[in-house]
């Protein structure tokens, strides 16, 4: 089956503590994108990657990080510096910025 | 920079009212599309629209994209219990390498 994986599902971070987000897609896709929604609320980009070993800051990038090494792979770390990281993380995939295909989603919890 | 308004934020009908949500554009765009959520889930591609004054129909979906392509709407006819959800439109400016999401419409529905 083609698609992009999320996990976990779920994640618990404790003060302090970096965690890192895994997205994985086999669409071939060279586009990849993190977004962050908070209840009730739109989506938020966070970073998005165009090209392996390539990445861009989105709207709220501060308090995370990302690696691009292989392109069907684009984990997200959500450092200590995040204050508040507690959200529904999404990541996308999409070809020359056309239809974009979203994960099931992580939600991140603080302890 | 570019912005996305989307309005309104809350829809609450009887079923089988119809609904309409509204996007708009501060600047010009190649394109706009269109993305559904249902509770708990993540948001999945209904349409794109790319020429102006585009109207695309999907069953009882009909999307419009104004003549100045700053604007579109999405409306349901007869709503339905399974249309529940948040409703995103997404504009691609045609200067930009991203895609900028409106905050969502929430459907909500009375049987």
């Amino acid at each position: 089956d083609g698609g992009i994986t999320q996990s976990p599902k779920y994640l618990f971070r404790k003060e302090g503590q970096n965690v890192t987000l895994s997205c994985e897609q086999n669409l071939n896709h060279d586009a990849m994108y993190w977004y962050r929604q908070d209840p009730g609320q739109g989506l938020r980009l966070i970073y998005y990657s165009q090209i392996v070993n390539d990445f861009q800051k989105g709207d709220i990038a501060e308090g995370y990080s990302v690696s691009r090494e292989k392109k069907e792979s684009f984990p997200l770390t959500v450092t200590s510096a995040q204050k508040n990281p507690t959200a529904f993380y999404l990541c996308a995939s999409s070809t020359d910025y056309e239809t974009q295909y979203f994960g099931p989603g992580t939600r991140l919890l603080v302890l | 920079g570019q912005q996305v308004m989307q309005i309104p934020q809350y829809q609450h009908v009887q079923e089988g009212e119809d609904f309409t949500t509204y996007c708009n554009s501060s600047t010009t765009l190649s394109n706009i599309q269109w993305y559904k959520q249902r509770p708990g889930g993540h948001p999945v591609f209904l349409i794109q629209l790319v020429k102006s004054g585009e109207v695309k129909k999907q069953k009882r979906l009909t999307f419009q994209f104004g003549e100045a392509k700053k604007n579109s709407s999405l409306h349901i006819t007869a709503t339905q219990t399974t249309d529940v959800g948040t409703y995103f439109c997404a504009g691609q400016d045609s200067s930009a390498s991203k895609i900028i999401f409106g905050s969502g419409t929430r459907l909500s529905i009375r049987p």
